[in-house]
């Protein structure tokens, strides 16, 4: 009956380094999003995961962000060789997507800091 | 595309009032749904209400309700007897058949004794 977790809770690196961010979905969620919040902004759109399909990609700013995905469980969001501009804070949701405009329920987030 | 947009920043209001938070949205999809989140905080994204587009009715959920104006485009959220809890940023959102959603800039809420 646990929420979305997500892990670390903060993460500061220097610039040109690769960051990994974990997200956990609640159990038997089959949709998993990620979600960037810069300072003061709304959410923005990265990557969507459901089942077994090929991830919508279209919200990912460029090609050093990655993410992956096991199965209907564990999400892995990459960033490589990391610049000043991703310094934000990452959000994960999932939702059961039975339907496809189910609920999404958000993680408590990432806050990533680029020095 | 679709957009969402939050014209007021900033709001504040007393303890045991009312308040309304202004939203207005723009999607070329039929079928559609429009959320309103808050944001403590904590960081955590709470789902406070949701409307369905094709519903007429505006949805409650105690003393949080909507005035959802379909040909308007326009979604606003009304915050009745006001609690110090209520104090958050407070995101409107849409999402159609793509699922993921699409925010708006938030309105940060203050409420004051």
């Amino acid at each position: 009956g646990a929420g979305v977790s997500q892990s670390p809770s903060n993460k500061v690196t220097e610039k040109g380094k690769d960051v990994e961010l974990r997200c956990d979905p609640i159990s038997g969620h089959t949709a998993l999003y990620w979600y960037r919040q810069r300072l003061g902004q709304g959410l923005e759109f990265l990557i969507y995961f459901q089942g077994n399909s090929a991830p919508d990609k279209s919200g990912l700013p460029s090609d050093r962000f990655s993410a992956e995905r096991t199965g209907e469980s564990v999400s892995t969001l990459t960033i490589q060789r990391t610049q000043q501009e991703d310094s934000a804070v990452y959000l994960c949701a999932s939702s059961s997507d039975y339907l496809r405009t189910d609920t999404q329920y958000f993680g408590p987030g990432t806050r990533l800091t680029v020095l | 595309a679709q957009t969402v947009t939050q014209s007021q920043p900033e709001m504040s209001v007393q303890e045991a009032e009312t308040v309304t938070l202004s939203c207005t949205y723009d999607t070329s999809e039929n079928n559609y749904y429009l959320f309103w989140y808050k944001q403590p905080p904590s960081r955590q994204m709470i789902l406070v209400i949701r409307q369905e587009a094709y519903k007429q009715q505006n949805a409650t959920e105690n003393r949080f309700s909507v005035n959802f104006q379909k040909a308007a485009k326009s979604f606003s959220l009304k915050i009745s007897d006001s609690q110090l809890g209520d104090t958050a940023m407070y995101f409107c959102a849409l999402t159609g058949t793509a699922s993921k959603l699409t925010f708006g800039t938030g309105t940060r809420l203050q409420v004051t004794l």
